[in-house]
């Protein structure tokens, strides 16, 4: 059951320009969201968050937007550095401590 | 900046044999978590911990595992007998609060350490 869905398993996108990653969700009783970036041989790192009563959230060049009538959440990157190259995991949780993952997507940022 | 270690970073072991992996959690973290990747698959959650007692477990954190705080620093996931299907990275996790339930202002965010790749042969 997959309940966080990210369907690009890969994105490329040019340096400089904007990337976006996107997400989907079945479970319309998570309040809370997540994006995590994960850089090989490392733990994934917490990017940025939103919770279910925005639906926009900003942090330097990292935007989330929320959109909770389509279950649907995005992470925009702008703009787009060689170092945002890694795999990026969407994720979820309702109102416990666990944290549901998405499969990933894995960025590259071409020069 | 502080951050969460976990060793060994790669452990091999025989299909039956007992193993534990040992992480350190951010020293003012109280919330403690274990998540687990399987090879080309999602991070799944495992088991969290709290006030020396399980807080929440996933379906796959059978009889098989099991988590300590053997002392005030280290945390620890022991899988009794590891069978082939447990071949994965797994992470250990810490967060100050709880997730949205902190009064004091505390941050919920999970950090997670660098991974500790199990592979049973």
């Amino acid at each position: 059951d997959q309940q966080v869905k990210q369907n690009s398993p890969s994105l490329s996108v040019q340096e400089g320009r904007i990337s976006i990653l996107n997400c989907d969700y079945t479970n319309s009783m998570f309040d809370y969201f997540l994006w995590y970036k994960k850089y090989p041989a490392e733990g994934p790192t917490f990017l940025i968050s939103i919770s279910s009563i925005k639906d926009k959230n900003e942090d330097g060049r990292f935007t989330v937007f929320l959109n909770k009538s389509a279950k649907h959440l995005s992470l925009h990157i702008v703009p787009s550095q060689p170092g945002d190259s890694a795999v990026y995991f969407c994720a979820a949780s309702v109102r416990d401590d666990k944290i549901i993952f998405g499969k990933g997507t894995r960025l590259h940022i071409l020069p | 900046e502080p951050e969460v270690t976990q060793t060994p970073s790669h452990q091999v072991t025989q299909m039956g044999q007992e193993v534990i992996l040992r992480c350190v959690p951010i020293s003012n973290h109280l919330y403690f978590y274990w998540y687990r990747q399987i090879l080309g698959q999602k991070v799944e959650f495992l088991v969290s911990f709290y006030n020396n007692e399980i807080s929440e477990k996933s379906e796959i954190f059978d009889d098989q595992f099991s988590v300590e705080r053997p002392d005030g620093s280290n945390f620890t996931l022991k899988i009794r007998s590891t069978k082939l299907e447990d071949s994965a990275m797994y992470f250990c996790a810490s967060s100050e609060a709880p997730p949205r339930g902190s009064l004091s202002g505390a941050s919920d965010t999970q950090y997670f350490g660098p991974g500790t790749r199990l592979t049973v042969l």
